[in-house]
């Protein structure tokens, strides 16, 4: 089955400091993409990044950097120096690619909130 | 308007009411989905179509849910009968054709029903 797991449900820190959100999923496939979308009060959810299953190599932009293990199933995001900006809810997700009628649905975790702190 | 829109932003209904959102994906995206979301949770699949045709459902989609996509372009929402259950935010999304695509997501209705 497929799930994402956010352990983290709150988390607070003080403008520059940095903060690192935790996702662990779970599926059988071995072809799958991995995602973080940011829910600020407004409730729109916007794209930050997609991963797939078979690029593991880590990237920073900007203050964003994510780290992604196969070995753990783990697909970390970090957040550099953060701003009050960035207080919103954070969500991992995960879609696989069914093939038969090529649909993606994303599975989503429970979300970890981000309270930054002037 | 290069986004999702979705209207309305809030509806509040009775118990027992029929309700209807609408959603305006992307004007070249083909992929529609729905999503449900409910307190302190994440979203939850609902329903997805490819163009016109409807693909999938969730279990969650029960009789009283029904959506439609009659041109492949707005997609409509409909819930019969509603229940103090149903009250959640409902968000809409859309995506180009691939499987290396992103979904772009509407600001959602949050159905509240007293």
């Amino acid at each position: 089955a497929q799930k994402v797991t956010q352990a983290q449900t709150e988390i607070s820190v003080v403008e520059k400091e940095d903060v690192t959100l935790d996702c662990v999923y779970e599926t059988r496939d071995t072809t799958y993409y991995l995602f973080w979308y940011k829910q600020p009060p407004s409730g729109e959810l916007v794209f930050l990044i997609r991963r797939n299953s078979f690029d593991e190599q880590n990237e920073i932009s900007g203050r964003y950097s994510w780290n992604f293990q196969k070995s753990t199933s783990s697909f970390n995001f970090t957040i550099t120096a953060s701003q009050v900006v960035d207080s919103a809810v954070y969500f991992c997700a995960l879609s696989e690619v069914i093939v038969s009628y090529n649909t993606d649905k994303l599975i989503f975790g429970t979300g970890t909130r981000l309270q930054v702190f002037p | 308007d290069t986004g999702v829109s979705q209207d309305p932003r809030h509806k509040i209904t009775k118990r027992g009411q029929n309700v209807t959102f609408r959603c305006d994906p992307i004007s070249e995206h083909n992929r529609l989905y729905w999503y449900r979301q409910t307190l302190g949770q994440g979203p939850e699949f609902l329903t997805y179509f490819q163009n016109e045709a409807q693909l999938e459902k969730s279990r969650l989609l029960s009789d009283r849910f029904s959506a439609e996509r009659p041109k492949g372009s707005f997609s409509t929402l409909e819930i019969q009968r509603t229940e103090q259950g149903d009250s959640a935010m409902y968000l809409c999304a859309s995506s180009l054709e691939g499987v290396d695509t992103e979904a772009f997501f509407g600001q959602g209705t949050r159905l509240t029903v007293v």
